[in-house]
């Protein structure tokens, strides 16, 4: 079954202070794609940051990096240098080739809350 | 206008009534999406057009009926929906199907069934 797992539904960090997200997935297909997306409270999901399945080296978008970890089929989010305006949901999710590279799976979310 | 966009962002209605949403990208995207987002629920997908045809229909119910006229517009028709239909319902394009391609996602529209 094609699924993402975020287990943390709700996190708190320090301003200025780094934070990992967790996220867990699973698929049988070898080519996939992994993101993460933002949703602050007025609606809007944000993408944030791009993992491909063969990629080596592990994303990075300004104070966003994603932790690849394929054996343990992980794709943490960790943002750093935390700021006020970070307190959102954040999406995992995945997009598997087998389903044409139409269908997106999200996980449930965590939602952030930085602390001033 | 620049991104996704849609409207209404916010939709009041009884089960009786008829009313569609619509969403527009000015991204030059081929491939354009339904979802809808229901509390404390993942994100469920609805619909995608590729290239103005339907490409994937997730045994969605008969009172949401999905029209892509072009590329660039994705409407959804609302008809006798139920209070459990009430979500923020969000529009999404990207370039095309494959891995890569991230998608842009509209503000979303609030439906609200009485």
């Amino acid at each position: 079954a094609q699924k993402i797992t975020q287990t943390q539904p709700g996190m708190f960090v320090q301003e200025k202070e780094a934070v990992t997200l967790d996220c867990t997935y699973d698929t049988s297909d070898p080519s996939y794609g992994l993101f993460w997306y933002k949703q602050p409270s007025s609606g809007e999901m944000i993408f944030l940051i791009y993992q491909g399945s063969y990629d080596q080296q592990n994303a990075t978008e300004g104070r966003y990096s994603l932790n690849f970890q394929k054996a343990r089929k992980s794709a943490n989010l960790v943002i750093s240098a935390s700021q006020l305006g970070d307190s959102a949901m954040y999406f995992c999710a995945m997009r598997p080739r087998d389903t044409g590279g139409f269908k997106t799976i999200f996980g449930a979310g965590t939602r952030l809350f930085v602390k001033a | 206008e620049t991104g996704v966009t849609q409207t209404p962002r916010h939709l009041v209605m009884g089960m009786t009534n008829k009313k569609s949403l619509k969403c527009e990208q000015h991204l030059g995207h081929n491939a354009m999406y339904w979802y809808k987002q229901s509390a404390k629920k993942p994100l469920e997908l609805m619909f995608v057009y590729s290239l103005e045809e339907r490409v994937e229909n997730n045994s969605v119910p008969s009172r949401f009926s999905p029209e892509c006229p072009n590329s660039s517009h994705l409407f959804l028709h609302l008809h006798t929906l139920q209070p459990e239909d009430s979500a923020l319902y969000l529009c999404a394009s990207s370039q095309e199907g494959g891995v890569v391609n991230e998608q842009f996602f509209g503000p979303g529209t609030r439906l609200t069934v009485l």
